[in-house]
């Protein structure tokens, strides 16, 4: 069973259209994230949300929205896509922080490759 | 805001041969280090996790180093294969946030 999966794996789509991103974890993790890797190949955290609530809005568009509809779900979706939108976007789970406890591994789906043409 | 370095870029090495990637954070008040891989193409694949309490971590041939103090984190891997060529990056944890190294890249010549 694939801990971390997201669909699609690969998306081709035209400026301006609106495109999502659906992501799930069977892990019982509490905690999920959005990733981004541009083409440069830099990994850069997106959104963080912990029991469907947002924690982190790392300065991303307001045409990016995520939602959480439970703690096993995060989806991603764009409006009016950009051409800078084309990269692939991991979707990752995990346990929440806790300084109290040993700490926990990140695990990330295989990815979804967004091309804006 | 966490900076995450990673030295060198890429590496190239004869079948082998040890590796040596090393990694930098500028804040020190972490949960925890990971180090994954990421072959072309591909997701990333969790290779060891150092908790903040933890000075290194072993796993087959791989063998990470954690010096919070200093911000520092060093992933060894023996014996080198060409399956160990791939792009490796370093990760550290603060709060909600998972903060990568730009990756170190390898490629291991049979």
């Amino acid at each position: 069973d694939t801990a971390v999966s997201q669909t699609p794996k690969y998306l081709v789509t035209q400026m301006g259209n609106d495109k999502s991103i659906k992501c799930e974890q069977n892990l019982g993790h509490d905690t999920m994230y959005w990733y981004k890797q541009d083409s440069k190949k830099f990994l850069k955290i997106m959104f963080s949300y912990n029991n469907k609530e947002l924690i982190i809005n790392e300065t991303v568009p307001n045409r990016f929205s995520p939602k959480s509809p439970d703690k096993a779900h995060l989806n991603l979706h764009i409006n009016s896509l950009e051409l800078g939108d084309s990269a692939v976007y991991f979707c990752a789970s995990s346990h929440p922080p806790d300084r109290g406890s040993s700490g926990n591994t990140i695990y990330f789906g295989e990815g979804s490759w967004l091309t804006v043409v | 805001k966490q900076e995450v370095t990673q030295i060198p870029a890429a590496l190239s090495v004869p079948e082998g041969e040890n590796l040596v990637l090393n990694c930098s954070f500028t804040d020190s008040a972490i949960y925890n280090l990971q180090w994954f891989r990421q072959d072309p193409g591909k997701g990333l694949t969790s290779l060891l996790l150092i908790q903040s309490s933890q000075r290194e971590q072993t796993s087959g041939r791989l063998n990470a180093s954690l010096d919070k103090s200093s911000g520092r984190s060093t992933l060894y891997i023996a014996a080198s294969q060409p399956g160990d060529s791939a792009t490796y990056l370093c990760a550290v944890r603060n709060d909600y946030k998972l903060s990568f190294g730009a990756g170190t890249t390898v490629t291991v010549r049979a």
